[in-house]
């Protein structure tokens, strides 16, 4: 069983759609959540960043956590075509610096 | 703020050779990673620096990679002798704090 998982989509969404995007997880040590978005031949830029459980807001973006279930997610409002990417999420412990355990990635489309 | 800077950005092999690739993190930070990420897959961490003393190079294939980080500051991978997998993006990435800013990646195709 791997660490994260996520689904790799792709998930297909007209323009203006609500996009939620999920991982799972199975190590209760992750404290620190990430999520990342990758555009074609580019590196993972950071979009957001929570620790430990709740939610967090950045624009059109929602971030979710609960540790209870191992689950977290992202949600996009108001879906653009320039959102079209691969989102991967990340997360590593609360112990010093490290090594981020990413998903696989899920690719979003959004056609106009 | 000038980002995390790679080089080359493409490069193509054939099996058995050798190639070195490139890295320049931002100013000031002191941690820097090495991430291989396969097409259609997550990046995977292969070697972490902090200054110019490893902290985990778990999983790196030390057979045949190796990494250094001279003086602190820029850091090149090295692959010998390289393998059909071993065809993938090569991130690098740095760190301040815990938020991790990546380059754009080498990618290598092993022919």
């Amino acid at each position: 069983q791997k660490e994260v998982e996520q689904d790799p989509g792709p998930l297909s969404v007209p323009e203006g759609a609500i996009v939620s995007l999920n991982c799972t997880y199975s190590n209760s040590a992750f404290q620190y959540f990430m999520w990342y978005r990758q555009y074609s031949r580019k590196g993972p830029e950071l979009l957001m960043y929570t620790y430990s459980s709740g939610n967090k807001e950045d624009g059109r973006f929602t971030a979710q956590v609960d540790k209870s279930s191992k689950y977290i997610s992202l949600f996009i409002r108001d879906s653009q075509p320039s959102d079209s990417a691969t989102y991967l999420c990340a997360m590593n412990p609360d112990t010093g610096f490290q090594k981020l355990v990413f998903g696989t990635g899920t690719r979003l489309l959004v056609s106009p | 703020e000038a980002g995390v800077a790679q080089s080359p950005r493409y490069k193509i092999i054939e099996k058995r050779q050798s190639v070195a690739f490139w890295c320049n993190p931002i100013s000031g930070h002191a941690t820097l990673y090495w991430y291989q990420q396969i097409l259609g897959q997550g990046p995977k961490l292969l070697i972490q620096f902090q200054n110019n003393g490893v902290v985990d190079d778990s999983q790196l294939p030390k057979d045949r990679f190796s990494a250094e980080r001279l003086k602190g500051v820029d850091s090149t991978l090295k692959i010998q002798p390289a393998k059909l997998e071993d065809s993938a993006v090569y991130l690098c990435a740095s760190s301040l704090t815990r938020e991790q800013f990546f380059g754009p990646g080498t990618r290598l195709t092993v022919l």
